[in-house]
């Protein structure tokens, strides 16, 4: 079964912190993805990898970062965590190469419930 | 651009059918997908039909396409409270990147 685990299902931090999510998935996957999910906004992107060291801005990708210097890692951080980034973070992962034409199933870890205050 | 939309919430009773709808933008979406959010947990792909397809049909779960309308749809026959969930739609637009609905409230009541 692929696992996608997350660093922390809870975390509290000040304004203005530096925050680091971890998320490490154990299929050897290529493509690693950061959401944010907000009532009644659903998931929004916020960046993507599809390789070591690549990355790909979302939706949303203002006030974040990402890193992935081992394939089965893939980190989020906050440079300087505000009080408008409290929020669900989900971490997934998929196999496809992306190809458009495959199923490009994504598999998610159990998320990270972020409070800034 | 690319946009999904499903209404917020839908309450059924034990044992009815519940049906979920979706609209999405990208015609040239490939897989069309439903996953699952269970309370305290992440996303789980629940079905997904291919763009090619009207209907597919998987024990409870009947999903039906309709290219033309750019509309989808998640019926689950005989509803349990374990069906209780925030259900969201996606699609593909392209290469890996999947746009997802703002998420269907389901809540059974026994």
């Amino acid at each position: 079964d692929v696992k996608v685990t997350q660093s922390s299902r809870y975390l509290v931090k000040r304004t203005g912190e530096k925050v680091f999510l971890e998320c490490v998935q154990d299929m050897d996957h290529e493509n690693m993805f950061w959401y944010r999910q907000d009532p009644g906004l659903g998931l929004r992107l916020i960046y993507f990898s599809y390789d070591v060291k690549m990355k790909e801005k979302g939706d949303i990708p203002e006030g974040y970062s990402v890193s992935r210097e081992k394939k089965e890692r893939f980190s989020l951080i906050l440079e300087s965590a505000s009080t408008n980034q409290t929020s669900m973070y989900l971490c997934a992962s998929s196999l496809s190469p992306g190809l458009g034409s495959l199923l490009d199933e994504q598999f998610f870890g159990p998320g990270t419930r972020l409070t800034v205050l | 651009g690319e946009d999904v939309e499903q209404s917020l919430f839908l309450s059924v009773r034990e044992g009815d059918s519940s049906v979920i709808n979706c609209t999405y933008t990208d015609s040239s979406s490939t897989y069309l997908y439903w996953y699952k959010q269970e309370p305290g947990a992440g996303l789980q792909l629940l079905t997904y039909i291919f763009s090619n397809m009207d209907m597919k049909q998987d024990q409870r779960l009947t999903v039906l396409l309709n290219k033309k309308d750019k509309h989808l749809s998640l019926r689950i026959a005989d509803t349990q409270t374990g069906d209780s969930a925030i259900y969201f739609c996606a699609e593909t637009v392209y290469g890996n990147k999947l746009v997802f609905g703002a998420g269907t409230i389901l809540r059974v009541k026994s």
